[in-house]
C-alpha cells in the first residue's frame, strides 16, 4: 500500500497564479486533512474533511479552498498564489474520530 | 477544543532516558492524547495515543493522570537519530499540531 500520496512533491507559482494540490490515501480511511507548515514552526490546519461529503475549515483557511472528491481524494486549491502561501503542504489521512493521522511527504511551494 | 502546551526544545545525550511533558487543561471527556514525531522534510508520524494511566510500546511509554490534564512522552535511552520534534495532540475530529518539542539529542 502506498498510504497518503500527495502531488506534486515540488512547485513554484508567480503571484496570482492558482494551482491544486492533490492527495490520495488507500487506506479507506473516513477523515483527511491539509496543513500546512512554515519553515521552523509547527503544523497549521487548514481544511479538513471529517467524513466524505463534508468539509470544514482549520485554522488558517483563507486564501484556500478544498474538495473531497470521493473517499480516497482530497484536492487543496490555491486560486490566487500569494507569497505568504510559501510553506510546505501536508496531507493526512486517519479512520476518524481519535484514529491516529497517516501523513504523506508534502508538497513543498514556492510563491514568487 | 483543548490547547496543548509543550516545552519549546529539550537536549540530552545518547543513552539517557527523556521525558516530554504536555499540557493540555481543556482535554474533552471523548479526548485521545495522541504523541507524532518529525523529522527535518518529512510528516509527522505516529508515536502513541493513550486515555488515561499508562500506554508502552515497542518506542516510548506515555504517562496519563487521573486528572488527564498533561500527559508524559518517555523515550528510554535515547539515541542521535532521535533528534526530531515531538509533538502531542489531543482531540478527536479537529486536529490541530502546537509549535512541538525540539529534542536535540548529543553524543
Amino acid at each position: 500500500n502506498a498510504g497518503v500520496t500527495q502531488t506534486p512533491k515540488f512547485q513554484v507559482l508567480k503571484t496570482g497564479q492558482s494551482m491544486t494540490l492533490q492527495c490520495a490515501q488507500d487506506m479507506n480511511h473516513n477523515s483527511m486533512y491539509w496543513y500546512r507548515q512554515d519553515p521552523g514552526m509547527g503544523l497549521r490546519l487548514i481544511y479538513y474533511s471529517a467524513s466524505e461529503g463534508t468539509t470544514d475549515k482549520g485554522e488558517v483557511p483563507n486564501g484556500y479552498n478544498v474538495s473531497r472528491l470521493n473517499k480516497r481524494e482530497f484536492s487543496l486549491r490555491l486560486e490566487s498564489a500569494a507569497p505568504s502561501q510559501t510553506s510546505v503542504y501536508f496531507c493526512a489521512s486517519s479512520e476518524g474520530g481519535n484514529s491516529p493521522l497517516h501523513f504523506g511527504n508534502g508538497t513543498r511551494l514556492t510563491v514568487t | 477544543l483543548a490547547k496543548t502546551t509543550q516545552p519549546i526544545s529539550m537536549d540530552s545525550y545518547e543513552g539517557q532516558e527523556v521525558n516530554i511533558t504536555c499540557s493540555h487543561n481543556n482535554i474533552a471527556t471523548n479526548d485521545y492524547i495522541t504523541w507524532y514525531q518529525q523529522f527535518p522534510s518529512q510528516g509527522p508520524r505516529f508515536i502513541i495515543q493513550g486515555y488515561k494511566t499508562k500506554v508502552t510500546n515497542e518506542v516510548a511509554s506515555l504517562f496519563i493522570p487521573a486528572d488527564r490534564k498533561s500527559s508524559t512522552l518517555s523515550l528510554p535511552r535515547v539515541s542521535l537519530s532521535d533528534t526530531a520534534v515531538y509533538y502531542c495532540l489531543v482531540g478527536d475530529r479537529d486536529m490541530r499540531f502546537g509549535a512541538g518539542t525540539r529534542l536535540t539529542v548529543k553524543p
